[in-house]
């Protein structure tokens, strides 16, 4: 069964430091999402991008963010200069359409800032 | 904007018993999608059920179906027959008809009782 698969699974970075997250989404999907949950709170939407662009993003998505898909295959999330609360498990999901489609979830990639 | 309410951080129920998982939701929109989603030790949401707001008839999965109360936006998942492998964290979410976005409750722990 295809799946989105998220690589590192776990990520230990220095406060300022830059981090990427990389993803790969369901090959046949188009539209692709970053989502974020601090441990012991609800998950919360980052991003979403299609056709090469953001399509929404939410408060939490400030500069310090960025999205790329640099190939027909990887989907990434940039975080520059870290901050301790950046800490949190980050998990992408991909879609063939909006809303009336499933969104498949990766195992989520752990970061920890120190 | 849309909010998601989970009032029930912990459940438990006896295996082979059944179980419901409350959910209450805020929206003025008409047309919307509600889900449930599982989060296994494994960390991997997986989709449960979903149910669309323009139907009247509650969605059913095999052991998993909804109670979809639409004007008192309400939408609870009853598990029945319980198994082991349905301890998890439970989360209800929501999405606008035609936008990807989902905004997830706080979550719901089951615990299975042996």
């Amino acid at each position: 069964e295809p799946e989105v698969t998220q690589t590192p699974s776990h990520q230990v970075t220095q406060m300022g430091q830059e981090v990427i997250l990389r993803c790969v989404p369901i090959s046949n999907h188009l539209y692709f999402y970053w989502y974020r949950q601090i441990l012991g709170q609800k998950v919360e939407f980052l991003v979403s991008f299609y056709n090469n662009e953001i399509s929404e993003k939410s408060e939490i998505f400030d500069d310090q963010f960025s999205v790329e898909r640099p190939d027909g295959s990887n989907f990434t999330l940039k975080i520059r200069s870290t901050k301790l609360e950046d800490s949190a498990m980050y998990f992408c999901a991909s879609s063939e359409r909006t809303g009336d489609t499933e969104a498949f979830f990766g195992q989520g990639t752990r970061l920890t800032v120190v | 904007a849309q909010t998601v309410t989970q009032s029930q951080p912990e459940m438990s129920v006896q295996e082979a018993e059944t179980v419901t998982l409350s959910c209450t939701y805020d929206t003025s929109e008409s047309d919307y999608y509600l889900f449930w989603y599982k989060q296994p030790p494994s960390r991997q949401m997986i989709l449960v059920i979903r149910q669309e707001a323009y139907k009247q008839q509650n969605a059913t999965e095999n052991r998993f179906s909804v109670n979809f109360q639409k004007a008192a936006k309400s939408f609870s998942l009853k598990i029945s027959d319980s198994q082991l492998g349905d301890a998890a964290m439970y989360f209800c979410a929501y999405s606008n008809f035609g936008n990807e976005k989902l905004t997830f409750g706080t979550g719901t722990r089951l615990t299975i009782i042996p």
